[in-house]
């Protein structure tokens, strides 16, 4: 069975930039959620999409955005990108219920120069 | 808000030992547990998890892990550790509310085994 997928694997954009990060969770998962790790640091949430709702945000601001399509993939955006946005970016979804474990994706490494 | 703590930043250890990873969290209502791991260049992994029942978890590859509600500890333990466990690992928690299941990590401790 195919895991989660992203793409791209990795990105190089400038400061400034938008760039747009995308999921494609496992068949029959409904819940999509997104997190940035920093090098060093454990990964931190960012959003949580389940049935194209956004259902959780963390603590980033605005210039991120994510919305969640009819066949549950994903999209994440980040504007006027700045050096500090440069990690790894995770995908994981999840079958929703009150006890369910989220499957990660590679990632995408997005580097800011 | 929850929180979750990891003692260990890195650790290294020769294969045969014991190995015993901390992991404490913060948050008043009841949890879900996890321990992912991320061996180098791969996606993250789970290990184990706890969400009820017996607060000793068997998890994959001989790793098991103990959830002592009074200490807020879910600490993973391995009792003969291998060159292939080195990698990083995560704990991590979330509130068993359906539709939002937002994970809380640790930090991460990386463990490096020496043949």
């Amino acid at each position: 069975d195919a895991g989660v997928t992203q793409s791209p694997t990795h990105l190089i954009k400038t400061r400034g930039q938008h760039v747009t990060l995308r999921c494609s969770p496992i068949s029959g998962h409904k819940s999509v959620s997104w997190y940035q790790q920093v090098l060093g640091q454990g990964p931190q949430f960012i959003f949580q999409y389940y049935e194209k709702e956004e259902r959780g945000r963390g603590n980033f601001p605005d210039r991120f955005s994510a919305r969640q399509f009819p066949n549950y993939s994903s999209e994440l955006n980040v504007n006027a990108l700045l050096l500090g946005d440069s990690a790894l970016y995770l995908c994981a979804s999840s079958y929703p219920g009150r006890n369910t474990e989220a499957f990660f994706g590679q990632g995408t490494r997005l580097t800011v120069v | 808000a929850q929180s979750v703590s990891q003692h260990n930043h890195h650790v290294i250890l020769s294969e045969a030992a014991s190995l015993e990873l901390g992991c404490n969290y913060s948050y008043g209502g009841t949890v879900n547990l996890f321990w992912y791991v991320q061996y180098p260049g791969q996606h993250l992994q789970l290990l184990l998890k706890y969400f009820s029942g017996d607060p000793l978890v068997k998890g994959i590859k001989g790793f098991e892990a103990e959830f002592i509600k009074s200490k807020f500890s879910f600490n993973l333990r391995k009792p003969s550790v291998q060159w292939s466990d080195t990698a990083e690992y995560f704990c991590a928690v979330n509130a068993p509310n359906f539709g939002n299941e937002k994970l809380t990590f640790g930090t991460g401790t990386r463990l490096t085994i020496i043949p």
